[in-house]
C-alpha cells in the first residue's frame, strides 16, 4: 500500500458526460500528480500541483481540469467525455522537490470506461 | 524533451534464468532515474531511485545500475512472482518534478 488513495476505483459513463476523480496523497506529501495510462500510450503526465498551486502541465486536454484543495487532496475533472478518454487515471504524490530527486508514489488508479 | 526507451518490450524467462532489462535515456540534466514495477490493473510500485553514474541499488533478486546514458535492471534467479511490467522513468533538473516514463518491459517468468 503506497498510502495514496484514489476513488472511485472503477466507473463507466456515457460520451458527453462529466466525471470527477478524487485523490488523497500520502500523509505529509505536498505534491500531487495526475497521469493517464492507456493501452497504446503508456503513462502520460497530465498535471502537477504543489501545496495548492499548479506547478506543471503536461499533455492535458482543455476538457480536463484539476485542483488541489487546502487539505491537499486533489480532484481531476473530465468533461465532454469521448470514447478515447477511456483509460486508467493515476494519482501520485511526493513530499517536494529536492536537489537529489524526489520519490513519487502512485495510487491504485481509477479505471474510466466511456461507452 | 526528455526521452526514455526501454528494451526489450517483452521478455520470457524460465524460473531461475537471470537476465537484464535496459533503459536508455536522454534528459537535460538528470535529477533521478526511477524503476517501478507494475502488475496488471494496478498502480506502479516504487523499486529504486538512482541519482548518479556508477550508483547501484539492490532489493531481493533485483539490482539496478546507472551509467550516463542508460540503466539496467538485473534480475537474478527470478521466480514466477517477479512477473510484471517494469517501468523506467526520469526526472530532470530543469523545470518540475514530473516523471517521464518509458513504455516498459513486460517480464514473464515461466515455472
Amino acid at each position: 500500500d503506497s498510502g495514496v488513495t484514489q476513488t472511485p476505483k472503477h466507473l463507466i459513463t456515457a460520451t458527453g458526460q462529466r466525471v470527477t476523480l478524487r485523490c488523497s496523497p500520502r500523509s505529509g506529501d505536498l505534491s500531487v500528480y495526475w497521469y493517464q495510462q492507456s493501452l497504446d500510450q503508456g503513462l502520460q503526465f497530465l498535471i502537477q500541483y504543489y501545496n495548492g498551486e499548479e506547478r506543471a502541465k503536461g499533455n492535458i486536454l482543455e476538457r480536463f481540469s484539476a485542483q488541489q484543495f487546502p487539505d491537499l487532496h486533489s480532484e481531476l475533472n473530465l468533461s465532454s467525455l469521448e470514447l478515447g478518454d477511456s483509460a486508467l487515471y493515476f494519482c501520485a504524490s511526493s513530499v517536494a522537490a529536492t536537489r537529489t530527486g524526489n520519490t513519487i508514489y502512485f495510487g491504485e488508479g481509477s479505471w474510466l470506461t466511456v461507452v | 524533451e526528455d526521452q526514455v526507451t526501454q528494451s526489450p518490450e517483452a521478455l520470457r524467462l524460465q524460473e531461475g534464468e537471470s537476465s537484464s532489462l535496459n533503459c536508455s535515456y536522454t534528459v537535460s540534466g538528470l535529477r533521478g532515474l526511477f524503476w517501478y514495477r507494475q502488475d496488471p490493473g494496478k498502480g506502479p510500485e516504487f523499486l529504486f531511485t538512482l541519482y548518479s553514474a556508477g550508483e547501484e541499488k539492490e532489493k531481493e533478486r533485483l539490482k539496478a545500475t546507472l551509467t550516463k546514458k542508460e540503466s539496467f535492471l538485473h534480475i537474478t534467479a527470478p521466480k514466477p512472482e517477479d512477473s510484471a511490467t517494469y517501468l523506467c522513468a526520469v526526472t530532470s533538473n530543469f523545470g518540475n518534478e514530473k516523471l517521464t516514463f518509458g513504455t516498459g518491459t513486460r517480464l514473464t517468468i515461466i515455472p
